[in-house]
């Protein structure tokens, strides 16, 4: 059973302040996802990455950057946190080989920029 | 890029009707289409899937629909239930990206009444 897990339910942060959301999934898989959600406007990618250390940008990366050290770790760093950024933040992941394959959800991190 | 509209935004029935929610696609060289399904407070998970080659898939009580000369494919579930209430995403995958990356629709919010 595919894991992947979100390191907060819940955080609030205060504008200007670095935030770090990392995700992890222990089922081997090369790509990995980082989404916001919002009413209204469905799931958007901001950034992905294929394998360790490799990244691409989403539609939105706009204000965030993203890390890749070990395969079954992405990061999401907001640099400077804004209120807009106030958001559910989804972390996926799957597999890189083969035919199209499932993304796996976290359970999402409710940030709040005060 | 791929652009996915999903409509209804919003989608009430009584408990034992059926549910249609249709989506189209701007990219017409993309070839998968999976729908995902978002209970209250979890995260979503893939429900069914449907591949450019198929023109319809089903899977007990729901099912998908793909006309690829209109570029649409619609999500059918019959004899719904309280539990079918959630909100639903439709999504399809750009030619151009080899990397499974995911556009997704806004969304349906589906309530099931008894």
């Amino acid at each position: 059973d595919v894991k992947v897990t979100q390191s907060s339910r819940y955080l609030v942060k205060r504008t200007g302040e670095k935030v770090f959301l990392e995700c992890v999934q222990d089922m081997d898989h090369e790509n990995m996802f980082w989404y916001r959600q919002d009413p209204g406007l469905g799931l958007r990618l901001i950034y992905f990455s294929y394998d360790v250390k490799m990244k691409e940008k989403g539609d939105i990366p706009e204000g965030y950057s993203v890390s890749r050290e070990k395969k079954e770790r992405f990061s999401l760093i907001l640099e400077s946190a804004s209120t807009n950024q106030t958001s559910m933040y989804l972390c996926a992941s799957s597999l890189g080989t083969g035919d199209y394959n499932e993304q796996f959800f976290g359970p999402g991190t409710r940030l709040t920029v005060l | 890029g791929e652009n996915v509209e999903q409509h209804p935004s919003t989608l009430s029935v009584q408990e034992g009707d059926s549910a249609v929610i249709k989506c189209t696609y701007s990219d017409s060289a993309s070839n998968y289409f999976p729908w995902y399904k978002q209970e209250l407070g979890k995260r979503p998970q893939l429900i069914i899937d449907i591949r450019s080659n198929v023109g319809e898939k089903k899977d007990q009580r729901i099912a998908v629909t793909l006309n690829k000369t209109a570029k649409h494919f619609s999500l059918h579930i019959t004899e719904t239930q309280p539990e079918d209430s959630a909100v639903y995403f439709c999504a399809a995958i750009p030619s151009n990206t080899g990397f499974q990356k995911l556009v997704f629709g806004t969304g349906t919010r589906l309530l099931v009444s008894p």
